[in-house]
């Protein structure tokens, strides 16, 4: 069963930095580009950034650009997204999704929650 | 960057109505529009990719069609189970991705 859990969510302060990790299992990580998607409270999803299979290449959301790090330890089976100087609009639930077939997310973890407040 | 326009914001309907959610897209995206459903405190599920497959699973009374700009999704007989929010996803400019709006569907 392909399961995908993100943790490393919790309370930090505007300017601060927070590491989220996905962990996956039930399917070779190694094979899959990853994705990070993220959902304010009450709004719509937003997609923030990608990783492909073997980590070579990345992709940012101009909202995001130069803050945030995505980045995969395939022995590890494990995605990452490093935030930093985080701002209230960066607060949302983030969630990992792997990419199936050609270009739709078949598998999401559950969420993490990132609140950035003082 | 390519923008959806998702309509309609939200939808009240009865059980067994038929229920239709359109996106629109701000250039031609041929049929690279996916489709999924978002009930409370999950996380999103994929119901049709490509705009009008339906994902291994997902009943039949869900679908989709469309392309270029404009594309349609369909339940064909609303069910209780069916309460959620919906959103299209085009991906027609790799590696990035847009997402609609959302559309919060009710049962009247």
């Amino acid at each position: 069963e392909v399961q995908l859990v993100e943790s490393g969510g919790g309370l930090v302060q505007p300017g601060g930095s927070l590491r989220l990790s996905c962990a996956a299992s039930g399917f070779t990580f190694s094979s899959y580009a990853m994705h990070w998607v993220r959902q304010a409270p009450g709004k719509g999803l937003e997609y923030v950034s990608a990783i492909s299979s073997n980590g070579g290449s990345t992709y940012y959301a101009n909202s995001v650009k130069g803050r945030f790090t995505i980045s995969r330890d395939n022995s590890k089976n494990t995605l990452y997204l490093q935030m930093g100087s985080l701002r209230a609009e960066d607060m949302a639930v983030y969630y990992c999704a792997r990419v199936g077939g050609y270009a739709f997310f078949d598998y999401w973890g559950q969420g993490t929650l990132v609140t950035v407040s003082s | 960057d390519i923008q959806m326009t998702q309509s309609p914001s939200s939808l009240s309907a009865s059980v067994g109505d038929r229920v239709t959610i359109t996106c629109q897209a701000s250039q031609d995206i041929s049929n690279y529009l996916n489709w999924y459903q978002q009930k409370p405190g999950k996380a999103p599920k994929l119901l049709i990719y490509d705009a009008s497959n339906l994902e291994t699973g997902v009943p039949s009374r869900f679908s989709g069609s469309g392309s270029g700009t404009d594309f349609t999704f369909t339940i064909s007989s609303l069910q209780p189970e069916d309460i959620a929010t919906y959103y299209c996803q085009q991906y027609d400019n790799l590696p990035s991705y847009t997402f609609g709006q959302g559309t919060k569907l009710e049962i009247k």
